[in-house]
């Protein structure tokens, strides 16, 4: 069974540009979440998407904004991106029900 | 404000000796708890979990045990192996209506010694 798959594994980019990343979740998961990991603030979680419905979000400014599409893919985006959004972004899936996270291995954005 | 934290940023034990890793959380809601693990350049790992009406959990090597009234818990690594080595991620949630969001704790580092 595949696991959750993020593309791209690695990213640079310029302050000021922005950058979309992508998140296929494990077959039959409709639940995708999104997580930023960095040093000082540790995982935390951006938002929450079930059947193409964003149902919950974090305290992350609305320059951090994400969809699902029709198959549970997702994606996320980050506009104008500021040095501080360096980071490791992970996506989670789960099932329709429950609690059974599965994390991909992320994509380690890097702005400079 | 910090909701679920684990105070100790490193841990080191010898190997074959237990591990107990501690997470204290501040939200009465929260009714679900979740360990993970996390090597470098991979993402958390699920290891184990436990329910609020429960106090203890186990798996293998792995024990959770739960106290709701100290709002703490504690993953218990029984023999510890060098292959544990790795970051630990204590995370919480609540069965709130269409609330699937974890919040993690910072992580302890367990450096298990051979």
């Amino acid at each position: 069974k595949a696991g959750v798959t993020q593309t791209p594994r690695y990213l640079i980019k310029t302050r000021g540009q922005q950058v979309t990343l992508s998140c296929s979740p494990i077959s039959g998961h409709r639940s995708v979440s999104w997580y930023q990991q960095t040093p000082g603030q540790g995982l935390q979680f951006l938002f929450e998407y079930f059947s193409e419905t964003q149902r919950n979000k974090g305290n992350f400014p609305g320059r951090f904004s994400g969809r699902q599409f029709s198959n549970s893919r997702s994606e996320m985006n980050v506009s104008t991106l500021e040095l501080g959004d360096s980071a490791l972004y992970l996506c989670a899936s789960s099932p329709t029900e429950g609690y059974g996270y599965t994390f991909g291995s992320g994509t380690r954005l890097t702005v400079v | 404000d910090q909701q679920v934290k684990q105070n100790s940023p490193s841990l080191s034990v010898q190997e074959g000796r237990i591990s107990i890793l501690n997470c204290d959380y501040t939200n009465s809601m929260f009714d679900y708890f979740l360990w993970y693990k996390k090597y470098p350049a991979e993402g958390p790992t699920f290891l184990i979990s436990i329910s609020s009406i429960k106090d203890k959990n186990e798996d293998g090597r792995f024990t959770v045990f739960l106290n709701k009234s100290a709002k703490h818990l504690s993953l218990h690594i029984v023999p510890s192996q060098p292959g544990d080595s790795a970051v630990y991620f204590c995370a919480a949630t609540y069965s709130g209506a269409g609330s699937y969001q974890l919040t993690f704790g910072k992580g302890t580092k367990l450096s298990v010694i051979p």
